[in-house]
């Protein structure tokens, strides 16, 4: 079956350390890949998205991720965390040919500790 | 207003209550949708609509009901909900449907069932 998985529901990072936040889909044909960040109380704003072309995106606010085909893979991360990155994290994908239909992980909340 | 706006942002009712929330899209999109956040759950797909059809319907209990009277508005009616039913519920909008294009949230309804 088709699906995208987080590994860890909660991250602790220092400010200033390396933010690495892991996702893996399952799927026999790449999907489209998003990450999306959530701050408290608000919706969901799209950090950066892979759809074809160059494997590395970047997005905004310092966020990277790298599609890794072999890998079944779209990791996030960004060098240098700020304490403005606190907030809950979600990867999701787009099966192509099943609609314009975003399939999420069950996210992952960042902690940064001053 | 610009983007997406829902109303109201926060929603008690009872059990035996009927109620309703609201979306509007600020961008010329096509398509809208519905999504449940839950607590330790993924962001789950409730309902699409395209061009103000219904295209995705996703196993949701027929206490909630959705309409979409026009491409830029969309609600969502509650009645007789269960407690399971506290929830953040998004909506989104994008381009259209059939086909990649991004999706772009509002804030959320805050909805507690007592």
């Amino acid at each position: 079956a088709q699906s995208v998985t987080q590994l860890g529901s909660h991250v602790s990072v220092s400010e200033g350390a390396l933010v690495l936040l892991r996702c893996n889909y399952s799927s026999s044909v790449p999907p489209y890949l998003f990450w999306y960040v959530q701050y408290p109380n608000q919706g969901l704003q799209l950090l950066l998205k892979y759809t074809t072309g160059a494997t590395l995106v970047k997005g905004i606010n310092g966020f990277e991720a790298e599609f890794k085909k072999s890998e079944t893979s779209f990791h996030l991360t960004k060098p240098s965390a700020h304490m403005s990155d606190a907030a809950e994290y979600f990867c999701a994908v787009i099966f192509k040919a099943a609609g314009n239909k975003l399939t999420f992980g069950g996210g992952t909340r960042v902690l940064v500790k001053p | 207003e610009t983007g997406v706006t829902q109303t109201p942002r926060h929603l008690v009712m009872g059990m035996t209550n009927k109620k309703s929330l609201k979306c509007e899209q600020h961008l010329g999109h096509n398509a809208m949708y519905w999504y449940k956040q839950s607590a330790k759950k993924p962001l789950e797909l409730m309902f699409v609509y395209s061009l103000e059809e219904r295209v995705e319907n996703n196993s949701v209990p027929s206490r909630f009901s959705p309409e979409c009277p026009n491409s830029s508005h969309l609600f969502l009616h509650l009645h007789t909900l269960q407690p399971e039913d506290s929830a953040l519920y998004l909506c989104a909008s994008s381009q259209g449907w059939d086909g990649f294009y991004e999706q772009y949230f509002g804030p959320g309804t805050r909805l507690t069932v007592t």
